[in-house]
């Protein structure tokens, strides 16, 4: 299956900074990618669709100004969490979507971001 | 009504055993189903595309009932490496650009 690729898998930042998680689509070419949050003990959460070429679409309740998405090129997308609180430490994970027609994705391997 | 709900377990089984996963989803026109499964702190990886007819693979057994908008997984002769989350997600878009809807999982530990 196709390899998709997440930087950093963890990183610990101190409240107000700003994150950058970069997710790659290594043997594949991505004009769409997923990116998605998981709390603790609950399901995963589709923040954002990321378009390559176009802005991203936005779920309800996901601000926009906070979560930066930017699709720069068919292999990558980039969420960058502004000004971070403790409230955003998340399981933060990344899909593309594959060829298949029943729509399978292919997930990265997840960033843990916890906000001190 | 949650738009995909399962049992959140856990199971606790021993080696050996059958253990069955129940899900049930409020879209009926969802597209497709599929079974994820997702080990502790890892991303979550396919398990199996659920068909219409049902499907097998290996010790594992999908099976799908449009009408009652409900999916099963069926593991038989659990092992221990089969201890994880194991998600029902339900692609609500239908089209490449789909919305995959998961399930808060169902917790297996295979003891033994």
């Amino acid at each position: 299956g196709a390899v998709v690729s997440q930087h950093p898998s963890r990183v610990i930042c101190k409240s107000g900074t700003s994150v950058k998680i970069e997710c790659r689509s290594l043997d594949f070419q991505a004009t769409t990618m997923f990116w998605y949050r998981q709390f603790p003990k609950q399901s995963l959460m589709l923040m954002a669709t990321s378009n390559e070429g176009s802005k991203a679409t936005y779920e309800q309740g996901v601000e926009k100004d906070k979560f930066l998405i930017n699709h720069a090129s068919l292999t990558l997308s980039t969420l960058t969490v502004t000004s971070a609180h403790p409230e955003d430490s998340s399981f933060y994970i990344c899909s593309a979507p594959g060829a298949s027609s029943y729509n399978e994705q292919f997930f990265g391997p997840g960033t843990r971001l916890t906000v001190l | 009504r949650k738009e995909v709900e399962q049992d959140p377990g856990p199971f606790n089984v021993p080696e050996g055993a059958t253990v069955a996963f129940n899900c049930t989803y409020s879209n009926s026109a969802s597209q497709s189903f599929f079974w994820y499964r997702q080990d502790c702190r890892k991303e979550p990886k396919l398990l199996m595309s659920v068909y219409s007819s049902g499907n097998e693979d290996g010790r594992f057994t999908a099976q799908l009932n449009r009408a009652s908008q409900y999916i099963s997984l069926l593991i038989r002769d659990s092992k221990l490496s089969d201890s994880a989350t194991y998600l029902c997600v339900v692609n609500i878009g239908g089209g490449s650009q789909g919305n995959l809807i998961f399930g808060k999982g169902t917790k297996l530990s295979v003891k033994p």
